[in-house]
């Protein structure tokens, strides 16, 4: 119940495509699903983040998809560049302000973006 | 703004031995985590502290443990090394809890056990 599966592991696209990655979760009291992206030596930084209550959230060339009912969410990178590869995880937390909302991360999704 | 800082970056230690992880938070924050990532098993919660209280706790033994100082500093400590806590320490900070803004993680301390 406190799993999140993540996928693909990994992910090639060309210069300009649409890279997609998407998440899958059990727990229906998580509120709170943000994405991070990692580059080699360097933690994790907040990319975007959703709360169940809207299906679709769009910060520049982000996109996070969310559906309530099939407990799923992906991201959508669109016109993806050679600076967008990195590894990238969805994560999941209840108690979204609250004071018990550590983040159950996925597994993580290897981006190479080829010029 | 400085960011989240963690010292050492990088740490070798022998089998038994002990460890201190240094983390200070961005100015303002009061709430520290502290996570484990490894190649194996991700990222992986081990605590949060809050106010010098440990406010959350992960699933992992008894070895690992952590405390926070008044000034929001926080440190981990591993007893009794294995081979196995080899792994990338991260520590992040947040201003009392996730919110819109997130986290903020370090670069964290690369541990090896030899």
């Amino acid at each position: 119940q406190q799993q999140v599966k993540q996928s693909p592991q990994s992910l090639i696209v060309q210069k300009g495509g649409i890279s997609i990655i998407n998440c899958a979760y059990e727990n229906t009291a998580f509120d709170y699903f943000p994405w991070y992206q990692q580059f080699p030596g360097k933690g994790p930084a907040l990319l975007i983040a959703i709360r169940p209550d809207v299906s679709e959230k769009k910060e520049g060339r982000f996109t996070i998809s969310f559906n309530k009912s099939a407990k799923q969410f992906s991201l959508h990178i669109m016109d993806s560049q050679p600076g967008d590869s990195a590894t990238y995880f969805c994560a999941a937390s209840r108690d979204y302000g609250g004071s018990q909302g550590n983040l159950i991360f996925g597994k993580g999704t290897k981006l190479s973006v080829k010029p | 703004k400085a960011g989240v800082t963690q010292t050492p970056r990088y740490l070798i230690k022998t089998r038994g031995q002990q460890v201190t992880l240094s983390c200070s938070p961005i100015s303002g924050h009061r709430s520290v985590s502290w996570y484990q990532q490894t190649p194996g098993q991700g990222l992986q919660f081990l605590f949060e502290y809050f106010s010098e209280t440990q406010r959350n706790k992960g699933n992992f033994p008894g070895r690992f443990s952590g405390r926070q100082f008044s000034n929001s500093r926080s440190e981990m400590n591993v007893s009794t090394l294995e081979l196995g806590d080899s792994a990338l320490y991260l520590c992040a900070s947040s201003l009392e809890a996730l919110g819109d803004y997130g986290y903020t993680f370090g670069s964290g301390t690369r541990l090896t056990v030899v």
